[in-house]
């Protein structure tokens, strides 16, 4: 069952602050997050780990509250350069293998629009 | 240092046919997954290869198959093309040790390919 993001959309203004919630149903491991613009690639922003947190970025930072399983994205004063669609990526706690690390459940986007 | 290199680009098919797509990881990173992207479905979990070994399978048929060689470059294939199966294919490389073990600096983190564009007619 993928993570489900809200906002689905958000429209901004240059300098505007923005959040972008990530809830899941299961117990999750890491959160990473993504942000893919128009035809490219999804790029790396920031991974959350159970127990810890990283900031990716410094104006974008994120939280994970492990007791709801949810995350939040942090964009503050936004610049043009961070429209796109945000991803969250969730990964569950790794079997004894540890076989889960390169399999992550994406929500369905979140589309930023930022005009100057 | 070099990207995680995905080839073809594009590519056109029709019904029945089947496609073999390649990915290159990054030098260094031996695991590779593959994720399958759709305006409707979104993102989703293709399956996971490390040291040539399947790690992990998502919800697909058995249509869609991968492997992974020697040097940890990869493919997919998907046989019996359907109109469904229109997609950009992704291919993400990341660092994982044989033991799974996360480590600091989020060696876990997925870089991704541009994508193999397929369109099935």
């Amino acid at each position: 069952q993928q993570p489900v993001q809200s906002p689905q959309a958000v429209i901004l203004r240059e300098g505007e602050d923005a959040v972008i919630n990530c809830s899941s149903s299961k117990a999750l491991y890491s959160v990473h997050w993504y942000r893919q613009k128009h035809g490219e690639a999804p790029v790396f922003l920031m991974i959350l780990l159970k127990g810890g947190e990283q900031k990716g970025h410094e104006k974008i930072s994120a939280s994970f509250n492990e007791k709801k399983q949810q995350s939040s994205l942090y964009l503050t004063a936004s610049q043009l350069s961070y429209s796109g669609t945000y991803f969250c990526g969730t990964s569950e706690v790794p079997n004894a293998g540890g076989t889960s690390y390169g399999k992550l459940t994406f929500g369905q986007g979140t589309i930023l629009t930022v005009h100057p | 240092k070099a990207g995680v290199t995905q080839t073809p680009r594009y590519l056109i098919k029709t019904r029945g046919q089947q496609v073999t797509l390649s990915c290159s990881p990054i030098s260094g990173h031996r695991s590779v997954s593959w994720y399958q992207q759709t305006p409707g479905q979104g993102l989703q979990f293709l399956f996971e290869y490390f040291s040539e070994t399947q790690r992990n399978k998502g919800n697909f048929p058995g249509r869609f198959s991968g492997r992974q060689f020697s040097n940890s470059r990869s493919e997919m294939n998907v046989s019996t093309l359907e109109l469904g199966d229109s997609a950009l294919y992704l291919c993400a490389s990341s660092y994982r040790t044989a033991g799974g073990v996360v480590q600091t600096g989020g060696a876990n983190v997925l870089t991704f390919g541009a994508g193999s564009r397929l369109t099935v007619l």
